[in-house]
């Protein structure tokens, strides 16, 4: 069975601190994707990944940066926690697909809560 | 930039009867994909279906189905014989060639039994 694992699910943070979000996937997937999620904006897209070592600006990257030193691996990083990134986090993949094709696979998201 | 406008913040259906719900989206491109996407009270969101925008039938996979009219720029969904499992968020999301998935705020489903 296909697996994105993401590898907290809740965690609790002070304004300040710097946050990992990790994110793994056994498929093999050229693709990842960090998206958050809040109430009534649906799902917004934060950075991805096409390949290892290359990463893009999604819409609202501002505050995070990501990491891809390996192909099943997608992490995301909170320089300095604002309580404004208290959220819903989802890490996604997908293998390659250069059209408009392409399922995302998701893990359970992670429930970051900045205090 | 591509837009996904979901207007139904929230839906309710009797178990057993058809609910639809409703996708609009805004592009420029000729080329794109449109997606559904579930997400259960456990977090992780379940893809559904598909639809292409050169695609000349609509999409269905089992009870669900995809009103794709292209005129419109609508993608709604429907669920035929509601069951209380499909109690969910529901997402629907677009890609468009050279650029990736961006999401609709989402509608809320509770089957009533």
């Amino acid at each position: 069975d296909v697996k994105v694992t993401q590898s907290s699910r809740y965690l609790v943070k002070r304004t300040g601190e710097k946050v990992f979000l990790e994110c793994v996937q056994d498929m093999d997937h050229e693709n990842m994707f960090w998206y958050r999620q809040d109430p009534g904006l649906g799902l917004r897209l934060i950075y991805f990944s096409y390949d290892v070592k290359m990463k893009e600006k999604g819409d609202i990257p501002e505050g995070y940066s990501v990491s891809r030193e390996k192909k099943e691996r997608f992490s995301l990083i909170l320089e300095s926690a604002s309580t404004n990134q208290t959220s819903m986090y989802l890490c996604a993949s997908r293998m390659t697909s250069g059209g408009t094709t392409g399922e995302l696979f998701f893990g359970e998201g992670s429930r970051l809560t900045v205090l | 930039a591509q837009k996904i406008t979901q207007t139904q913040p929230g839906m309710f259906v009797q178990e057993k009867e058809a609910v639809t719900l409703d996708c609009t989206y805004d592009t420029s491109d000729q080329s794109y994909g449109l997606f559904w996407y579930k997400q259960p009270s456990s977090g992780e969101m379940i893809f559904l279906i598909y639809q292409g925008s050169y695609d000349e039938q609509n999409a269905t996979e089992g009870r669900y189905s995809l009103n794709f009219q292209k005129a419109r720029k609508s993608a709604n969904l429907v669920i035929s014989a509601s069951q209380l499992g499909d109690s969910a968020m529901y997402f629907c999301a677009m890609r468009v060639l050279g650029d990736d998935m961006r999401f609709g705020a989402g509608t809320r489903l509770t089957v009533k039994p």
